[in-house]
């Protein structure tokens, strides 16, 4: 059965001071992966997708980055947090294109 | 662009009532997704809805779909405290699940 890792789990960070969150998937292979980001008691704002290694679409403009290094590994970056940067990080993947979104149990940043 | 409304955004019942949460959303879409999220936890998949008149149940939840009206429905059928999570639902744009969009989440609260 496929699992899905996220860590850290929890991540309070200084304004100005670099991110690097972590995600793996197990039991599959070549999924589509993707991050989304949770502000406090909103809805899920996709920032990133990947269909492959080295392929990322980005969804909204910001200081955060993604990569795909290895097909079952997604990182999301930044080199310098914001306040505004502070949510519930979630990675999720799915088995190609128009197929249900698995999601990994998430990652709370607090910038403070 | 794509957007997806859901009401009521705050739904608050008593045990063994009944109740409906409703998703509209503005564009032609293949699929929709109902997803269920615990208070600081990740999201887990309920329900995708593939074609119009889709009904799917689970449980005390029975989802459906009318791709004509652009709505889907999650009915709830004698509310459990068990039940009580905020509820999200999503459209597929198209054919291609990397432009998803959710709604804001309906957040349920049974007491007894």
């Amino acid at each position: 059965s496929q699992t899905i890792h996220q860590w850290p789990a929890t991540l309070v960070q200084p304004v100005g001071s670099p991110l690097s969150l972590e995600c793996t998937v197990e039991g599959t292979s070549n999924p589509n992966l993707y991050w989304y980001r949770q502000a406090a008691g909103r809805g899920l704002q996709l920032l990133f997708y990947s269909v492959g290694i080295g392929q990322i679409s980005s969804e909204v403009p910001q200081n955060l980055s993604a990569s795909r290094p290895q097909d079952r590994q997604f990182i999301l970056s930044s080199k310098k947090l914001l306040l505004s940067d502070s949510g519930f990080y979630l990675c999720a993947w799915s088995v190609g294109s128009g197929r249900t979104q698995y999601f990994g149990p998430g990652t709370r940043l607090t910038v403070l | 662009e794509l957007k997806v409304e859901q009401n009521p955004l705050f739904l608050s019942m008593q045990e063994g009532k009944n109740y409906t949460i409703y998703c509209n959303y503005s564009t032609t879409s293949d699929r929709l997704y109902w997803y269920r999220q615990d208070p600081g936890k990740s999201l887990e998949s309920l329900f995708v809805l593939l074609s119009n008149g889709a009904v799917k149940q689970e449980g005390r939840l029975m989802a459906s779909l009318d791709t004509k009206a652009r709505l889907s429905t999650l009915h709830i059928t004698a509310a459990v405290h068990d039940l009580s999570a905020t509820y999200f639902c999503a459209v597929e744009r198209g054919s291609n699940n990397n432009d998803m969009r959710f709604g804001a989440g309906t957040r349920l609260t049974v007491k007894p």
